[in-house]
């Protein structure tokens, strides 16, 4: 099993919709989780972080189930700004810290 | 991230000469990484830092040498350019257990 495993998408969803993204990590010590975005050819910017209780920042939604081990990006009323890549990243303590990123997940909001 | 710059942008340069990438930092943290983006793979580390001085191997270090003499400053070396070497290359830096920031990339194409 891969370390962290995302949606391979792509997924191509009309302004406005509702869209969620997945990813698993086989890591039961990890750590930290993130979700980040890159525009094509452009560097990953951090999207949000990812906190056990869960959290939302404006059409957000990240959420992280332990148990299951895997963590979740929502995003509302889809704009056409947000077509990207996502990429789920898990930071955890083997040795040194080590830090993992999915191999992305592309989305295009279509008008 | 202008706090993270990375120079050159681009390059293209010939089998078998000899390029080193720059990455300087203002952010004043103490971890840099190398990373290289090749389509379909995502994001695959080289190496990292977690302190002058220090270096570690990522998962595709063969080819590759890094030099971190200073903290803020982080640079990648390849000895011998080869064309499958040719990618996008993205230096990131973070603080522990933080999410990284990245530079803008430097797409390197050898012929």
């Amino acid at each position: 099993r891969k370390e962290v495993e995302q949606d391979p998408g792509p997924f191509n969803v009309p302004e406005g919709a509702t869209v969620a993204f997945n990813c698993t990590y086989s890591n039961s010590a990890s750590q930290s989780f993130f979700w980040y975005r890159q525009d094509c050819r452009k560097e990953p910017k951090l999207l949000m972080s990812v906190y056990s209780s869960g959290n939302e920042d404006g059409r957000f939604t990240a959420q992280l189930n332990r148990a299951s081990q895997y963590i979740s990006l929502l995003i509302r009323d889809s704009k056409l700004s947000d077509s990207a890549t996502y990429l789920c990243v898990v930071t955890f303590q083997g040795g040194s810290e080590k830090l993992v990123f999915g191999k992305g997940t592309k989305l295009t909001v279509n008008p | 991230d202008a706090d993270v710059t990375q120079t050159p942008r681009n390059r293209i340069t010939k089998t078998g000469k000899r390029i080193m990438l720059e990455c300087s930092q203002t952010k004043g943290h103490d971890r840099m990484y190398w990373y290289r983006q090749d389509p379909g793979l995502g994001l695959r580390l080289i190496y990292y830092s977690f302190d002058v001085k220090d270096i570690n191997k990522g998962e595709i270090s063969d080819g590759y040498s890094v030099s971190r003499q200073a903290q803020a400053k982080f640079s990648l070396s390849l000895e011998s350019a080869i064309p499958n070497q040719t990618a996008l290359y993205f230096c990131a830096t973070s603080r522990s257990n933080q999410p990284q920031h990245f530079g803008d990339g430097t797409r390197l194409s050898i012929l």
